[in-house]
């Protein structure tokens, strides 16, 4: 069946360090490909997405391009605030479910 | 502001009794969900609705019940039977279910713990 995988956290950072946050998954056909991020004590938000192949989905600063060769959609961000510290899950839609990965915590320090 | 709404955020469960989460949304969307999350772990899915008065299983529905009398409310029975129910519950839903390029909507979740 469908699967994404994420790579383990936690990811620790200086402020202004460079984010990369690595996804793959596994799907028949092209599925649609998601971040959300969660900030502690509350639901997901909806970071960015892409529908299609060479997509490049973008949002406050993070970007992940679709890509069908490697099966993947890493996010990266150029410069990293205290204020992105928190859990991110890729994600993939299949038929009528999301399938999330199982998340990344990043922590960001000052 | 159109979002979902989970109530209560905290919950507290005696041994054998069922306790149920509330969740409402008025996004007009046809698809809902709930997911369990334990700590340090991802989502897992309990049920799922694409329609009003159809509702199908997640992968861990054991121990769970739902209802779907009205497009805006999915609310969430934790059951006796389930044991181990201490968790961070998430309500989900979808605008156009089935079309795959749609994201999920999330409510800020209930914590339930056992007394």
């Amino acid at each position: 069946g469908d699967s994404v995988t994420q790579m383990e956290g936690p990811v620790t950072l200086s402020e202004e360090a460079f984010l990369t946050i690595n996804c793959t998954y596994t799907a028949t056909g092209y599925p649609s490909l998601f971040w959300y991020v969660q900030y502690p004590g509350e639901g997901l938000q909806l970071l960015l997405k892409a529908t299609k192949a060479d997509d490049k989905g973008s949002n406050k600063g993070f970007e992940a391009t679709y890509r069908k060769e490697t099966t993947s959609f890493h996010l990266e961000k150029g410069s990293v605030q205290v204020s992105d510290s928190a859990v991110y899950f890729c994600a993939l839609v299949g038929g009528f479910k999301t399938i999330f990965g199982a998340g990344t915590r990043l922590f960001v320090k000052a | 502001d159109g979002g979902i709404t989970q109530s209560p955020k905290y919950l507290f469960r005696k041994e054998g009794q069922n306790v149920t989460l509330s969740c409402e949304q008025n996004l007009n969307h046809d698809a809902m969900y709930w997911y369990r999350q334990d700590p340090g772990q991802g989502l897992r899915l309990i049920y799922y609705s694409q329609i009003v008065n159809d509702f199908q299983k997640g992968d861990i529905a054991e121990g769970y019940s739902v209802s779907r009398e009205k497009k805006e409310s999915f609310p969430l029975t934790v059951t006796s039977a389930q044991k181990n129910p201490t968790a961070f519950y998430l309500c989900a839903s979808t605008d156009k279910s089935g079309q795959s390029n749609q994201p999920q909507h999330f409510g800020d979740g209930t914590r339930l713990s056992i007394l």
